[in-house]
């Protein structure tokens, strides 16, 4: 059974302190490794596709990285509006249903 | 916004009832795929559809059930419903059945059961 696991479970963080969320995951055959932004009472908003070991992507003050192992997404002098919670998700085998974490609550203060 | 719409926003039933959850994909998008949220369990996948037909099932509870039409939009059906059925539901839709697609999120209808 896929298995996807993320830490820290919160965060608290002073604007423009740098950090980063770690996501390590179990699956048999790896398509693809996800990261969405969840606001309260909100849908989560896709941010990034990761797809091999290796690969990197960056979008404003976030940047997602993945090993075999584990995805990290590294926040970039945090602002407030960074406040959420960070969902990391993948698909694997067969299956087109995405598996969750539990997410990080970030909290950015001003 | 993400193009997927979910209707109702909020939804207060009462146990033992049944209520119908919509929702219409992005344009183009040919698969549907509902999850449930509650805070103890996290996004839980229930079920897929790609156009048209059943694709995938998570862990559904035999009480709900879902469908895709032809014009693509989904319905969510909960039935016999108990407190535990109390959640966000989210819709969501991708551009393919296979492969590694994102799949964007509507709204969500918050139900709660009382």
């Amino acid at each position: 059974e896929d298995q996807v696991t993320q830490s820290p479970e919160a965060l608290r963080l002073q604007e423009g302190e740098s950090s980063s969320l770690n996501c390590s995951y179990t699956v048999s055959g790896l398509r693809g490794l996800f990261w969405y932004r969840q606001d309260p009472g909100k849908g989560p908003e896709f941010l990034f596709t990761l797809y091999s070991a290796g690969e990197e992507k960056e979008k404003e003050r976030l940047k997602a990285t993945l090993t075999k192992k584990e995805s990290f997404l590294h926040i970039t002098a945090p602002k407030p509006e960074d406040s959420a919670t960070y969902l990391c998700a993948v698909q694997a085998g067969s299956n087109y249903k995405l598996t969750f974490g539990k997410g990080t609550l970030l909290t950015v203060n001003p | 916004d993400s193009g997927v719409t979910q209707t109702p926003k909020h939804l207060i039933t009462a146990t033992g009832q049944r209520v119908t959850l919509r929702c219409s994909p992005r344009s183009g998008d040919l698969s549907v795929y509902w999850y449930q949220q509650s805070l103890d369990q996290g996004l839980q996948f229930l079920i897929q559809y790609y156009n048209g037909e059943e694709r995938a099932k998570g862990n559904i509870l035999e009480r709900f059930s879902a469908q895709q039409f032809p014009d693509l939009h989904s319905e969510l059906n909960l039935s016999s419903l108990e407190l535990g059925d109390s959640a966000l539901y989210f819709c969501a839709s991708s551009v393919g059945g296979q492969g590694a697609y994102e799949q964007y999120f509507g709204p969500g209808t918050r139900l709660t059961v009382t």
